[in-house]
């Protein structure tokens, strides 16, 4: 049973400190999505990959975030400095491309963080 | 912009009974639209999805969802709630570029309580 994964599952750290998200995309998908969900704004699409290159990264903070896809099997997110307000759980989806009939996208179990 | 509107906040149905779960999109050109389902400290299970032909689509745990493109509206429905229904319900919609979907636009999501 082919899945998203990501780790970690859960993170507290401190404000100012880095925190590096991964995920693990299901095997043969070639589009990566990361998205943020918080109880005030709801799920929200930071930034997303295909082929391995950025096509849209402008639900991101661009001065503290940064999304990147070292490898095919690999997509990290990573927050520095961290601030209370990036406190929310970060989703990583995959999706294989192609035809619309069969691009959906699959998500991963997410990554708690709490900033203190 | 696209966005999408979930007007129900909380519904509470009694075990048994049937649901209507609402959405309302708004998207220029064709839109691709989305039912996930989220329990408690999980990630996002795609129930359905609707892309084109037949407006009424199928999806997992018996339900279906309507496209109806005059009222901008894609409903979840299911016939008969069973207690593991209870969870929170996501409609979204969303584009394709070239290579596949884009990034997908949330609702605020419906929470289903089920009464025994």
């Amino acid at each position: 049973d082919a899945r998203v994964t990501q780790t970690p599952r859960h993170k507290v750290t401190e404000m100012g400190q880095e925190v590096t998200m991964r995920c693990q995309p299901i095997l043969g998908h070639n589009t990566v999505f990361w998205y943020r969900q918080t109880m005030m704004q709801g799920l929200e699409l930071l930034a997303y990959f295909r082929n391995r290159a950025p096509l849209d990264d402008s639900g991101m903070p661009k001065d503290r975030f940064s999304a990147e896809m070292p490898d095919a099997t690999l997509a990290t997110l990573k927050i520095q400095p961290s601030e209370p307000r990036d406190s929310a759980v970060y989703f990583c989806a995959s999706g294989p491309g192609g035809s619309s009939s069969t691009d959906t996208q699959y998500f991963g179990p997410g990554t708690r963080l709490t900033v203190l | 912009a696209q966005s999408v509107t979930q007007p129900d906040i909380h519904i509470t149905v009694s075990e048994g009974a049937s649901l209507e779960l609402r959405c309302n999109y708004s998207y220029g050109a064709t839109p691709y639209l989305f039912w996930y389902v989220q329990s408690p400290g999980q990630g996002l299970q795609l129930l359905l999805k609707y892309f084109s032909g037949d407006t009424l689509v199928q999806g997992i745990k018996g339900f279906e969802a309507e496209f109806k493109r005059s009222q901008s509206s894609f409903n979840l429905r299911k016939p008969s709630v069973h207690w593991s229904d209870a969870a929170e319900y996501f409609c979204a919609v969303g584009s394709l570029s070239g290579g596949g979907a884009d990034g997908l636009t949330f609702g605020k999501g419906t929470h289903l309580i089920i009464q025994p």
